[in-house]
Order: C-alpha cells, then structure tokens, then sequence
C-alpha cells in the first residue's frame, strides 16, 4: 500500500530565511504522481503542483522549487526567501496509476511559521 | 477556482442523529471525493464517485455512504454521528487520473 511521510510536523524560520520541507513516499506502482497542497491559516486546500514518476526533472516556480528523487523516494518542496505569507500547513499526496479512482493519499501535513 | 461549495460549513449535532453533508460543483468534473482531515493524519478519503450512481469505498469509509445522483451533486451521510466522526470534511473534484484534485471550502462537524 502506498504512504507519505512529513516527518517535520513543524518548522519555524524567519522572513528570508529559505525553507526545505520534506515528503518521502512509498509505492510499488511504476507510475505514480506526486503533489503538494498548500492549506493556509483560512483552511482551504490550495494545489501547488503535480509531477508523474518519468519526470525527474527539479521545476521551480517563483520562489517555490521542488526536487523529485526516485532514488530516495522523495519529493521535497523548498521556499527561498520565505514571507509571512507562506505560513500554512502543506501537504505532499500520492497517487498511483493502478488505482481507477485516482485516490491521493497524503502525508500528515508541515505546519511551517514565518515569523517576521 | 474551481466551483465547489460545500453545505453547510459548520454543524453541531448529538451523537446518534443522521447527518448529511453535501458537496455541489459547477465545473462538470466527472470524479468526485469526500476526505476527512484530522490533525497528524492530513487527509483521508472516505469515498469517491467515478460518475452519476458510481461510488466506491476509500480507507475510512466505516459509518458513512454516500449518493451521487446527478453529476453535480454528492452526498456524504452519516447514519448515526458517532464523536469519533467529529472533524473537518472536505469535498474535492478532479477530471480523473491523472489530474490534480480541487478542494471545496470544508464543512466542520462536531458531534457532541
């Protein structure tokens, strides 16, 4: 069966300091997808990005990058020059392509505090 | 943002009463989903629909079912609210794998 882990369960830095959070997943598939949610403090799920298993390939948005590793099962998200605003919980969440529905399973969130 | 509302966003009810939440999309997604959140356990998906009258189980499905009658509507029903089903539940939409999932406001349920 698949499974994510967060294991920081929360993290607190300063405005401009640059924040990893980390997402380490398993699965047996050969094909899977990977995401990250964003949930700031008024509660709603926000996407933030999906990347399928063949592409390994770091993408950056702004000042969000994510680094995917299949050789350490890992897909870690890092915020460069972190701003208030940043402050939320994030989820990492799999799914796998066996799977008709499409489930996503999440990890149990980072709770990351930018302080000013 | 996708069109998702959720009814009704809080509740309060006692222990034993039926509950229905229900989740209503404007975006014409073929998939649907009902997730529990529950703090150190992210979410977990309850059940899903994969079109009008088809559902299935998902990992905490135990003490809920669900209805989807009309492509825009589904229905999350607790037969018997237990306080074990206290929690924030969220309604997402999704055009099917591999697409990425949308998430409705959220209702909160407490069950006293």
């Amino acid at each position: 069966a698949q499974k994510v882990t967060q294991a920081q369960t929360e993290i607190s830095v300063v405005e401009k300091e640059d924040v990893t959070l980390d997402c380490v997943y398993e699965t047996r598939d050969t094909t899977y997808y990977l995401f990250w949610y964003k949930q700031p403090p008024s509660g709603e799920l926000v996407f933030l990005i999906r990347r399928n298993s063949f592409d390994e390939q770091n993408e950056i948005s702004g000042r969000y990058s994510w680094n995917f590793q299949k050789s350490t099962s890992s897909f870690n998200f890092t915020i460069t020059a972190s701003q208030v605003v940043d402050s939320a919980v994030y989820f990492c969440a799999l799914s796998e392509e066996v799977d008709a529905g499409n489930m996503l399973t999440f990890g149990g969130g980072t709770r990351l505090m930018v302080k000013p | 943002d996708a069109g998702i509302t959720q009814s009704p966003r809080h509740k309060v009810t006692e222990t034993g009463t039926p509950v229905t939440l229900r989740c209503h999309q404007t975006e014409n997604h073929r998939y649907m989903y009902w997730y529990r959140q529950d703090p150190g356990h992210g979410l977990r998906l309850i059940h899903y629909s994969y079109g009008v009258k088809d559902t299935d189980k998902g990992e905490v499905s135990d003490g809920y079912s669900v209805s989807r009658s009309k492509t825009e509507d589904f229905l999350l029903t607790l037969e018997s609210a237990t306080s074990s089903q206290t929690s924030v539940y969220f309604c997402a939409i999704s055009y099917g794998p591999p697409n990425e999932q949308f998430f409705g406001p959220g209702t909160r349920l407490t069950v006293l």
